[in-house]
């Protein structure tokens, strides 16, 4: 099973938006509206910013967004703040022959 | 509020075994598919394996399969991972985490422990 594909970095400036995609195949964010976002501080666990494509857990800011559109998955962050700089990763159950989980290569966003 | 804390994680030498473990609270553990995800130092998160809720089934990465080998004790809240014939190659913060392919039922995770393969 291949990495999902996002781009290395990403940056923008205090208050602007950026979107970060996650590319995948039909056999994974292609099939599955079960595709998650992870935002992660160096020596930190990930913390679940979005899952199920779309939805935010309770006490994540309103500012992170997720979509798909056919085999990707994007993440948009609006109101760009200094906090929001951290690694971030997507993931998508891959589970069409087996159980199995891909994750995406990560992005690593700078906020200018 | 759902928990769950790894433990096990330390310095190995290469071709050596070890066993992780992780209590998880706050959830009825026996209802739900439980899986390893692991760090590199530096790198991405890769899926390792998991288990149905019962036990019965087990599902591994290619990397790490007939390597290691995920068990659970329902009895204990417990999950675990056995991981055999070591390598350099799988040292790495590992995580417990709760991943379920199914709508409405968000993912939730440890906060890792580490384990580092070297002579």
């Amino acid at each position: 099973q291949s990495a999902l594909t996002q781009p290395a970095s990403v940056s923008g400036s205090p208050g602007q938006s950026i979107t970060i995609s996650c590319t995948g195949t039909s056999s994974d964010v292609g099939s599955y509206n079960l595709v998650s976002w992870y935002q992660q501080y160096p020596g930190k666990a990930p913390e679940l910013v979005i899952y199920d494509g779309s939805k935010r857990p309770s006490g994540v800011s309103n500012r992170f967004s997720g979509s798909k559109s056919g085999n990707t998955a994007s993440l948009t962050i609006s109101g760009l703040q200094a906090e929001d700089e951290a690694d971030y990763y997507c993931c998508s159950y891959a589970g069409t022959s087996t159980f199995s989980y891909v994750f995406g290569t990560g992005t690593e966003v700078t906020v200018l | 509020e759902v928990q769950m804390v790894e433990s096990g994680g330390s310095l190995v030498q290469p071709g050596g075994s070890l066993r992780l473990s992780c209590a998880a609270s706050g959830f009825t553990f026996s209802n739900f598919v439980m899986s390893w995800v692991r760090q590199a130092p530096g790198k991405g998160l890769e899926w390792v394996s998991a288990i149905s809720s019962s036990g019965n089934s087990t599902y591994y990465a290619d990397s790490v399969e007939g390597r290691f080998s995920i068990s659970r004790d329902n009895s204990k809240n417990t999950l675990y991972l056995l991981m055999n014939s070591l390598r350099a190659e799988d040292t790495a913060v590992y995580f417990c985490a709760r991943l379920v392919p199914a709508a409405h039922t968000p993912p939730y995770w440890g906060q890792g422990t580490l384990v580092t393969v070297s002579s």
